[in-house]
């Protein structure tokens, strides 16, 4: 059974771009939530998707965003870059809602800005 | 917001040896996991634990739900187990919505 894939693995951008990171969850599973880990800040709950519906955002300026696909696949967005964005972007899937199980995590995309 | 805390923030020991991981919560929570964060930053399942107690192996864990506290142990380490161990709680943010809030690591060195 596969795990959470996230792509791309690496990317380097600079201020002022956008990027856009993908997400597939496991097979059946309809939840996806968003990480993002830093040294400062540590790891930072974005936002989750359930149904295609964002159910809940964490404390992040508008610039980040994100979608749900009625596959389940979730892509999150971050406009006009920052270097604070600098950071590892982590994905997990749940069968159901999170908070009604266990949640399973990708291996990230590392994003750096310059 | 649930506050979270584990201790200790590092811990260093001899391989062959046991250790105690403690994660303290300030409020009821759905459910609380234990990861192990690889090299390569995947936030590995370790356990899905909102109270009682599992075992996998070396490792156990036990959660009190009542008093807030959860605690991971590690029994004849090995260097293999070096990494940041991750505790993180599944609690309500407001309204119907829910978010996982995680502590912020103990970071584990396990010396041959």
């Amino acid at each position: 059974k596969a795990g959470v894939t996230q792509t791309p693995r690496y990317l380097i951008k600079t201020r002022g771009q956008q990027v856009t990171l993908s997400c597939s969850p496991i097979s059946g599973h309809r939840s996806v939530s968003w990480y993002q880990q830093t040294p400062g800040q540590g790891l930072q709950f974005l936002f989750e998707y359930f149904s295609e519906t964002q159910r809940n955002k964490g404390n992040f300026p508008g610039r980040f965003s994100g979608r749900q696909f009625s596959n389940s696949r979730s892509e999150m967005n971050v406009s006009t870059l920052e270097l604070g964005d600098s950071a590892l972007y982590l994905c997990a899937s749940s069968l159901l809602r999170s908070e009604d199980g266990e949640l399973f995590f990708g291996e990230g995309s590392r994003l750096t800005v310059l | 917001g649930i506050q979270v805390e584990q201790s200790p923030p590092d811990l260093i020991l001899q391989e062959g040896a046991n250790s105690t991981l403690r994660c303290n919560f300030s409020d009821s929570v759905n459910n609380l996991q234990w990861f192990h964060q690889n090299p390569w930053g995947q936030l590995i399942n370790l356990f899905y634990i909102p109270s009682g107690t599992k075992q996998n192996g070396r490792l156990s864990a036990t959660t009190v739900a009542t008093e807030r506290y959860s605690l991971l142990y590690i029994s004849s380490s090995q260097t293999t187990d070096s990494g940041v161990y991750f505790c993180a709680v599944e609690a309500w943010s407001g309204g119907s919505n829910y978010k996982l809030t995680f502590g912020k690591g103990t970071l584990l060195t396990v010396n041959p």
